[in-house]
């Protein structure tokens, strides 16, 4: 089965703290992406990674920044956490899209990393 | 802009009952129209997914309604049962793209 691992469940961090989201997936994908999760406004891209070391802005970058320095691993960076920034942050992977009609590019998610900014 | 809509936000049902929710979208170039369903504490998972090119698709008690010219599809549970309650989201990719667009989800409650 796909694995995709976020190493924290649950973190709790004060307002200009630095914050780091690690996921790591088995699979051998080459995308991964980092969402936002907010009751009412769904899942939100922030980033998104078609191959190591490069990186795509989503749709809410801001304040956010991401690294990918090896294909299993997808880092998500906040560099000065804000209270706004509370939320569930969910990791997913995805193949590529290919010649295959079975290839749908479905996404394999995370169980979430739930950040409370204090 | 939000490129796909879905409708309602929140819905509660009886067991046994037919769960209905509603997805629009704009972009005429999307061939690809996924579900997923995501439990309390866990991530969302596909569920049932559809192409353009057939207007229904049934997978055991849950089937994907699509209509191309209203530019609109749906997903049908049949016999709800409470293991069923969970946030459902439609998506939406086009050509090429590995990027999905969701639409903001659906809280079901199926009560027992």
């Amino acid at each position: 089965d796909v694995k995709v691992t976020q190493s924290s469940r649950y973190l709790v961090k004060r307002t200009g703290e630095k914050v780091f989201l690690e996921c790591v997936q088995d699979m051998d994908h080459e995308n991964m992406f980092w969402y936002r999760q907010d009751p009412g406004l769904g899942l939100r891209l922030i980033y998104f990674s078609y191959d190591v070391k490069m990186k795509e802005k989503g749709d809410i970058p801001e304040g956010y920044s991401v690294s990918r320095e090896k294909k299993e691993r997808f880092s998500l960076i906040l560099e000065s956490a804000s209270t706004n920034q509370t939320s569930m942050y969910l990791c997913a992977s995805s193949f590529t899209l290919g010649a295959s009609d079975a290839n749908t590019g479905e996404l394999f998610f995370g169980e979430g990393s739930r950040l409370t900014v204090l | 802009q939000q490129q796909v809509k879905q409708s309602p936000q929140s819905l509660i049902v009886q067991k046994g009952g037919i769960s209905i929710i509603n997805c629009a979208y704009e972009n005429t170039a999307f061939d690809y129209f996924p579900w997923y369903q995501q439990f309390p504490g866990k991530g969302p998972a596909l569920l049932i997914a559809i192409r353009p090119d057939v207007s229904e698709k049934k997978e055991g008690r849950f089937t994907i309604s699509f209509n191309k010219s209203a530019k609109q599809f749906s997903l049908h549970i049949m016999d709800s049962q409470p293991g069923d309650s969970a946030t459902y989201f439609c998506a939406a990719s086009k050509g090429g793209s590995y990027i999905p667009t969701f639409g903001r989800g659906t809280s079901l409650i199926v009560h027992p």
